[in-house]
C-alpha cells in the first residue's frame, strides 16, 4: 500500500517567508510525527499528534513553528517568518495505535528546506 | 563558525565483511529500541526492533544486542553488500507517556567498498 508521502520535496525560501510543509500518513494510522534533521544530524523531536487528542508540541523550537492535523489524516507543518537555522530536512512520520503490538514509526522521504 | 555534525562517525567496510554499528542510549527506563537505516535523500527506514526484555534478536542478516547494564545497542549486519551503505540511526522509547516516543542517535555511516 501507500507510504507516508510528504511534498513538497525541496523548497527554497527567503529568510523571513512562512512556509507550509504538508504529510499524508499512511492509510489508518492514528498517530503522526513530526521531526527536523539537521545537515549530518539525527532527527530531532518537533510534535506529535494522536488521534483526537491535544498534540504533543513539546519539541517545537519556539513559537514560529506551529502544525496542524485534521482527524487522523493529512497533517500541515508552518513555520512563520523562516531564519537560516531553520534550514534541514523535516521529515513526517506515521504509526499504528500505540496498543499495538508494534512502535514502529513510518517515515516519508522528507521535505528539503533551504533559506536563503 | 563552529561546524556541528558534519562529521558523522563512518564504518568502512570491505563487501562481504560482517559489521557492527554500536549505540549508548541514555535513559535507563528505555524499554523498545529500534534501528533505523537511512540512505541518500530518503526517509528512515525501519531494520529490526528490540524490547527491554531481551538481549538478543535476529533478522535476515540482521542481529541486534541489547546489554542493559551499560545501556549499550549494537547492529551486527552478516555478509555486508554495498547496498546497506547508508545512515543508521539506533532510537530509544520511553513509551511512558501512552505513546511512542523515539529519541534518536546522532548516527553512523556504514560504506561498504565492492
Amino acid at each position: 500500500g501507500a507510504g507516508v508521502s510528504q511534498s513538497p520535496s525541496n523548497k527554497v525560501t527567503e529568510k523571513g517567508k512562512d512556509v507550509e510543509l504538508r504529510c499524508d500518513p499512511i492509510s489508518g494510522h492514528t498517530a503522526l510525527y513530526w521531526y527536523r534533521q539537521r545537515l549530518g544530524q539525527g532527527l530531532e523531536f518537533l510534535i506529535y499528534f494522536q488521534g483526537n487528542s491535544a498534540p504533543d508540541k513539546s519539541g517545537l523550537p519556539s513559537d514560529r513553528f506551529s502544525a496542524e492535523r485534521t482527524g487522523e489524516s493529512v497533517s500541515t507543518l508552518t513555520i512563520q517568518r523562516t531564519q537560516q537555522e531553520d534550514s534541514a530536512v523535516y521529515l513526517c512520520a506515521s504509526s499504528p495505535e500505540w496498543a499495538s503490538q508494534s512502535y514502529e514509526q513510518y517515515f516519508g522521504p522528507g521535505t528539503r528546506l533551504t533559506v536563503t | 563558525g563552529e561546524s556541528v555534525g558534519l562529521h558523522l562517525p563512518t564504518l568502512s567496510v570491505q563487501e562481504g565483511d560482517n559489521s557492527i554499528i554500536n549505540c549508548a542510549y541514555s535513559n535507563s527506563a528505555s524499554d523498545y529500541f529500534i534501528w533505523y537505516k537511512q540512505e541518500s535523500g530518503k526517509g528512515p527506514q525501519f531494520i529490526i526492533d528490540i524490547r527491554s526484555n531481551m538481549d538478543k534478536r535476529q533478522g535476515q542478516r540482521v542481529t541486534v544486542l541489547l546489554n542493559k547494564t551499560v545501556k549499550h545497542l549494537s547492529l551486527q549486519i552478516a555478509a555486508t553488500q554495498p547496498g546497506d551503505s547508508a545512515v543508521y540511526f539506533c532510537a530509544e522509547d520511553e513509551s511512558n507517556s501512552g505513546y511512542s516516543t523515539l529519541t534518536f542517535g546522532k548516527g553512523t555511516m556504514l560504506l561498504v567498498s565492492p
